[in-house]
C-alpha cells in the first residue's frame, strides 16, 4: 500500500513568487491536513481538510490556501512568498476526520525562499 | 487552546539503556488523545506509540512504553534497550477527541541521540 506522497521535495523559490505544493493521500483516506515545520516555531497546524472541504484552519495568513480535489488530493499555495515561507512543509492523511484515526505523513517538501 | 511542551531539546543515551523523554500538555477537555511520533533524518514522521486519554491504562508498544498522568497532564515516553535507529527526534502531540478534527498540537520536539 502506498503512502502518503508529497511533491516536490525541494523547492526553491524567490521572495514575491507563489508556490503550489500537492499531497496525494493514502488510498482510502479522505482526510489530509497539512503543517509547517520550522527550526524557531517547530510543528504548526496550518489547514485540515475533509471531502473537499477545509475544516479547520490554523493561525496563518491569507497567503496561505488550501484544496482538496473528489480524489482527496490536496494542494497548498502560498502567495507572495516571504524569507520566513522557508519550511518544511507536511501533509498528512487520516482515513476519516476525527474519531480514532492514525495520521499518516508524507516525507514533505522543503520550500527555501531566498 | 491546548499547548505541549517538551521541556528536553536533547537527550543521550547509550545503546541497551533506558531513556525517558517528558512531555506535559495543558487542555480543559476530558477526553483527548496522546500521540509520541518519531522524525529522523529522512523527515517523515513516524507513530510510535499512541494513548488514550480514557484509558487508565499506560500503552505499550514492545521497547516503548509511556507513562501517562492524567491529572498531573504528564505523558512521558520510555524507550528501554535503546538501538542507534532510535535516534531520532521525537515529537508528543495531543488530539481532541470532541472537536471532530484530526488536528495535532505537538511539542517542539525532543533530539534523541544514541551512541555505541
Amino acid at each position: 500500500k502506498a503512502g502518503v506522497t508529497q511533491t516536490p521535495r525541494y523547492l526553491i523559490k524567490t521572495r514575491g513568487q507563489q508556490v503550489t505544493l500537492s499531497c496525494s493521500p493514502i488510498s482510502g483516506h479522505r482526510s489530509v491536513s497539512w503543517y509547517q515545520q520550522t527550526p524557531g516555531q517547530g510543528l504548526q497546524f496550518l489547514f485540515e481538510y475533509f471531502s473537499e472541504t477545509q475544516r479547520n484552519k490554523g493561525n496563518f495568513p491569507g497567503r496561505f490556501s488550501g484544496r482538496q480535489f473528489s480524489n482527496s488530493r490536496s494542494e497548498m499555495n502560498v502567495s507572495t512568498l516571504e524569507l520566513g515561507d522557508s519550511a518544511l512543509y507536511l501533509c498528512a492523511s487520516s482515513l476519516r476526520q476525527g474519531l480514532n484515526t492514525e495520521a499518516f505523513f508524507g516525507q514533505g517538501t522543503r520550500l527555501t525562499v531566498v | 487552546a491546548q499547548t505541549v511542551t517538551q521541556s528536553q531539546p536533547e537527550m543521550s543515551v547509550q545503546e541497551a539503556e533506558t531513556v525517558t523523554l517528558s512531555c506535559t500538555y495543558d487542555t480543559s477537555e476530558s477526553d483527548y488523545y496522546l500521540f509520541w511520533y518519531k522524525q529522523p533524518p529522512s523527515r517523515q514522521m513516524i507513530l510510535v506509540i499512541r494513548q488514550e486519554a480514557y484509558k487508565q491504562q499506560n500503552a505499550t508498544e514492545n521497547r516503548f512504553s509511556v507513562n501517562f498522568q492524567k491529572a498531573a497532564k504528564s505523558f512521558s515516553l520510555k524507550i528501554s534497550d535503546s538501538q542507534l535507529g532510535d535516534a531520532a527526534m521525537y515529537f508528543c502531540a495531543y488530539r481532541s477527541a470532541n472537536s471532530g478534527y484530526s488536528t495535532l498540537t505537538f511539542g517542539k520536539g525532543t533530539m534523541l541521540l544514541v551512541s555505541p
